[in-house]
């Protein structure tokens, strides 16, 4: 079974502070998923990425995958109170539409 | 459009009682899956429905169970509740039951005391 591994598991940060969270895999990952939930409120997706190297952006929000597929960042930028959150990365898989949550990273940015 | 709507948002039930928790799908969507998440940590995956069927499971006892019907909507039942038991309950729907695009629901928190 595929694991996720988030770190860190807490971020607290000033705001337009930068940060970086990480999510890394026991196994290769067939595609990667990039979650954002607020408190009360489901998950909602911010990305996917599917190909090894592959860098996508989303305004201040810049996602990396590794190389082998086995690793993946999430980098924000000039961090606002408005990216608190728990952010959460998933792997899905295309055989059988299940997918596997890592722990999550809880940031909380101060005005 | 509507998205993926569960309900009730709040539930408080007593160890040893039983429990349903309703999802409706987004429109277009026949996949229905529910996840557990305990609080600060990352949803588990408990089941998925596709036409009217239990297609995996996770790693969940068998007191946890579900029903799809022929709308798409959704049931989750949980028998003889324990403390542990409590968590937010996530639905989520896609199309095709191999396709991971998941639009989730705000969620059931259910308290056991």
């Amino acid at each position: 079974t595929q694991l996720l591994e988030q770190s860190p598991q807490f971020l607290s940060i000033q705001e337009g502070e930068n940060l970086t969270v990480y999510c890394n895999s026991s196994s290769v990952f067939s595609s990667l998923q990039w979650y954002r939930q607020e408190p009360g409120e489901g998950p909602v997706l911010l990305v996917t990425v599917v190909t090894g190297g592959e860098v996508k952006k989303l305004k201040r929000l810049t996602f990396q995958f590794g190389d082998a597929r086995k690793d993946s960042s999430l980098h924000i930028t000039a961090a606002q109170p408005g990216d608190t959150g728990l952010y959460l990365c998933a792997s899905g898989s295309s055989n059988t539409g299940k997918l596997i949550f890592g722990q999550g990273t809880t940031l909380q940015v101060k005005p | 459009d509507a998205g993926v709507t569960q309900s009730p948002t709040h539930l408080i039930k007593t160890r040893g009682q039983q429990v349903t928790l309703r999802c409706s799908p987004k429109s277009g969507h026949d996949t229905v899956s529910w996840y557990q998440q305990a609080l600060g940590q990352g949803p588990q995956f408990i089941f998925q429905y596709y036409e009217e069927e239990e297609r995996q499971r996770g790693n969940f006892p068998d007191r946890f169970s579900g029903h799809q019907f022929p709308n798409y909507s959704s049931e989750l039942n949980v028998n003889a509740l324990l403390l542990g038991d409590s968590a937010l309950y996530l639905c989520a729907s896609t199309r095709g039951s191999r396709n991971y695009g998941y639009t989730f629901g705000s969620g059931t928190r259910l308290t056991v005391v």
